[in-house]
């Protein structure tokens, strides 16, 4: 069993839907939380950060950790054709500087 | 300044000859990491550098892989007796506190 879970996707919805990306983990150590959308043949981009269990709002993008149930999610609101792209959580813990990913959500929003 | 830039963009090569990337980093990060990501999966971490020690290294990285940041500034990582499993994009990342910066990673073909 991977560390972090993430469902592949595709995940097609209208323009203007809301967005909802998950991610399960089962190390307990795993203390801060992101988020990442990657464009076909460019590298990752960081969206969010969160270090601790809650809410965090940028924009149209809200990130939701929950520490007890080891599952983060990532909502987008008012999605766009822009937002089409692969989304993935990264999360690491304090002693070690790598990051453990998901394998990624492929996202397509329809005009 | 202008993010973290990876060369080359692109590369193939035959099976057995060796290869070397290189990355520059922001120029204010003083960590700089390196990752592998294949088709349809997230990064998958291969090495840490804080300034121009080497500080973490993946099982993942082979004695035929080796990775230098002199002086802290670029970094290099080279891949000798290159096998078609080595097919892979190679990204370089680097953080100077919350989360890391991407580049756009450089795409190893060994044919």
């Amino acid at each position: 069993q991977k560390e972090v879970e993430q469902d592949p996707g595709p995940l097609s919805v209208p323009e203007g839907a809301i967005v909802s990306l998950n991610c399960t983990y089962s190390n307990s150590a795993f203390q801060y939380f992101m988020w990442y959308r990657q464009y076909s043949r460019k590298g990752p981009e960081l969206l969010m950060y969160t270090y601790s269990s809650g809410n965090k709002e940028d924009g149209r993008f809200t990130a939701q950790v929950d520490k007890s149930s080891k599952y983060i999610s990532l909502f987008i609101r008012d999605s766009q054709p822009s937002d089409s792209a692969t989304y993935l959580c990264a999360m690491g813990d304090t002693g070690r500087r790598a990051l453990t990913f998901g394998s990624g959500t492929r996202l397509q929003v329809q005009p | 300044d202008t993010g973290v830039s990876q060369d080359p963009r692109h590369k193939i090569t035959k099976r057995g000859q060796n290869v070397t990337f290189r990355c520059d980093p922001i120029s204010e990060h003083n960590r700089l990491y390196w990752y592998r990501q294949t088709l349809g999966q997230g990064p998958e971490f291969l090495t840490y550098f804080q300034n121009e020690a080497q500080l973490e290294k993946s099982r993942l990285l082979s004695d035929r892989f080796s990775a230098e940041r002199p002086k802290g500034s670029f970094s290099t990582l080279e891949i000798q007796r290159t096998e078609q499993g080595d097919s892979a994009m190679y990204l370089c990342a680097s953080s100077g506190g919350d989360g890391y910066t991407f580049g756009s990673g450089t795409r190893l073909t060994v044919v």
